[in-house]
């Protein structure tokens, strides 16, 4: 389907365990986003890539980490996780740094 | 403080309403976004503007550069308006990289029929 998804819409991990979240999108966008949203911070920027294997850090970067071989995923690693951790991931993209960002549907992360 | 503050962070409507949401940023953007994020947590783009008003159905986006404002409003609300909205700036120059969202904390709208 077209679009962009995100997998697993709902994972609980043990501390210390690697997790991988999933993006996948079928626009050709070039730029793709993670955030994450908690109660009381709203929607935080994690890391962000502008195109194939080039990403750069946002405002909370610490203990994740991505990857972007090919321009329709964007894979986002959390090496060690932690329970500060426990937020729901979006995963975005759109055209350009100052287009419109489509939004994946979120995936629940529990870090037990 | 906070770079985005929305106002209200609740807000309860009854059906028929007329709507503000408020934003204002202390940061220098090139573009406010406004989304909703629906009760089943999906986000949807609204409206992206970087200057004087945009208009699609009963939404209605406008923005004040020099204030460092922009409001949302709706029209004849209706139950199904119900959402979190969230506005976001697209802040200019960051760290020298792109493409910068800052969100507010979002406003959770309620219409009552």
């Amino acid at each position: 389907d077209a679009g962009i998804t995100q997998s697993p819409r709902y994972k609980i991990t043990e501390t210390g365990r690697q997790v991988t979240l999933m993006c996948h999108q079928t626009w050709s966008h070039s730029y793709m986003f993670w955030y994450r949203q908690d109660l009381g911070h709203g929607l935080r920027l994690i890391y962000y890539s502008a195109a194939a294997d080039i990403t750069d850090k946002g405002e909370v970067p610490d203990g994740y980490v991505v990857s972007r071989s090919k321009t329709e995923n964007f894979p986002l690693t959390l090496e060690s996780a932690t329970r500060s951790q426990t937020s729901v991931y979006f995963c975005a993209s759109s055209d350009g740094p100052y287009y419109e960002q489509y939004f994946g549907p979120g995936t629940r992360l529990t870090v037990t | 403080k906070n770079e985005v503050e929305q106002s209200p962070q609740n807000l309860t409507a009854q059906e028929g309403e007329f709507i503000t949401i408020n934003c204002s940023y202390s940061v220098g953007i090139s573009a406010l976004h406004w989304l909703q994020q629906h009760p089943g947590g999906g986000i949807v783009s609204l409206f992206m503007l970087s200057s004087g008003k945009k208009k699609h159905g009963r939404l209605i986006a406008t923005i004040n550069i020099q204030e460092k404002h922009s409001s949302l409003h709706i029209t004849a609300s209706h139950p199904r308006d119900s959402a979190v909205y969230i506005c976001a700036a697209l802040q200019l120059n960051y760290g020298g990289s792109q493409g910068n969202l800052i969100f507010g904390k979002g406003t959770k709208l309620s219409v009552k029929p």
